[in-house]
């Protein structure tokens, strides 16, 4: 157990829809990462915030947002959903803003 | 990040056999941190390497971090069927995470 936790573990959708995935950090950690893991595209990192302020931006859809609140927890907004949005979306967090991360169990999203 | 090529991407091992996989990239690379994915997991932190020519060493894992900072490896000696898994590279830069395609590895009994 790392301490990161994710909700919800499952989700399912239909195209066009929007959801909204919730993670919460290890104790004391300040820094929120999001990637998401398919098959065909591996881990790929999505966008990072530290300390309640985005740091660093990988490729996340224009239909893709997230924000992390003064209690540190983060949020990923995912809207008009499309069947390839479908994957695990893991959170991650650290100390700093590099270093070792460590990963929630994540959300398995299937989109319909 | 800067991109990273791992290879392999798949090893079948008989266990007790030893493994590797390693990590390359065109130009230098400030740090260097493995992962290992279990089937049905999410990434687990193993190291993290920053210095030229870096080895460490945890159990059976040993880690390096090339001279010139564009490659890395890790090795398992005498594998157990508890070394299965999905084993990531990823380097950081300026907060983005660039994951290699990861190393499978299964260990036949």
């Amino acid at each position: 157990d790392s301490g990161v936790t994710q909700t919800p573990k499952h989700l399912i959708t239909a195209t066009g829809q929007r959801v909204t995935l919730r993670c919460s950090p290890r104790s004391g950690d300040l820094s929120v990462y999001w990637y998401q893991q398919s098959l065909d595209q591996g881990l790929q990192f999505l966008i990072q915030y530290y300390n309640g302020e985005e740091r660093a931006k990988g490729n996340i859809l224009e239909r893709f947002s997230a924000q992390q609140f003064p209690d540190l927890h983060s949020e990923l907004n995912l809207s008009s959903l499309e069947l390839g949005d479908s994957a695990l979306y893991f959170c991650a967090s650290s100390v700093g803003t590099s270093g070792g991360e460590f990963f929630g169990p994540g959300t398995r999203l299937t989109v319909l | 990040g800067q991109q990273v090529m791992q290879i392999p991407q798949y090893q079948h091992v008989q266990e007790g056999e030893d493994f590797t996989t390693y990590c390359n990239s065109s130009t230098t690379l400030s740090n260097i941190q493995w992962y290992k994915q279990r089937p049905g997991g999410h990434p687990v932190f193993l190291i993290q390497l920053v210095k030229s020519g870096e080895v460490k060493k945890q159990k059976r894992l040993t880690f390096q971090f090339g001279e010139a900072k564009k490659n890395s490896s890790l090795h398992i000696t005498a594998t157990q069927t508890t070394d299965v898994g999905t084993y990531f590279c990823c380097n950081t830069n300026a907060g983005k995470s660039t994951f290699g395609d990861g190393t499978t590895l299964t260990v036949k009994p």
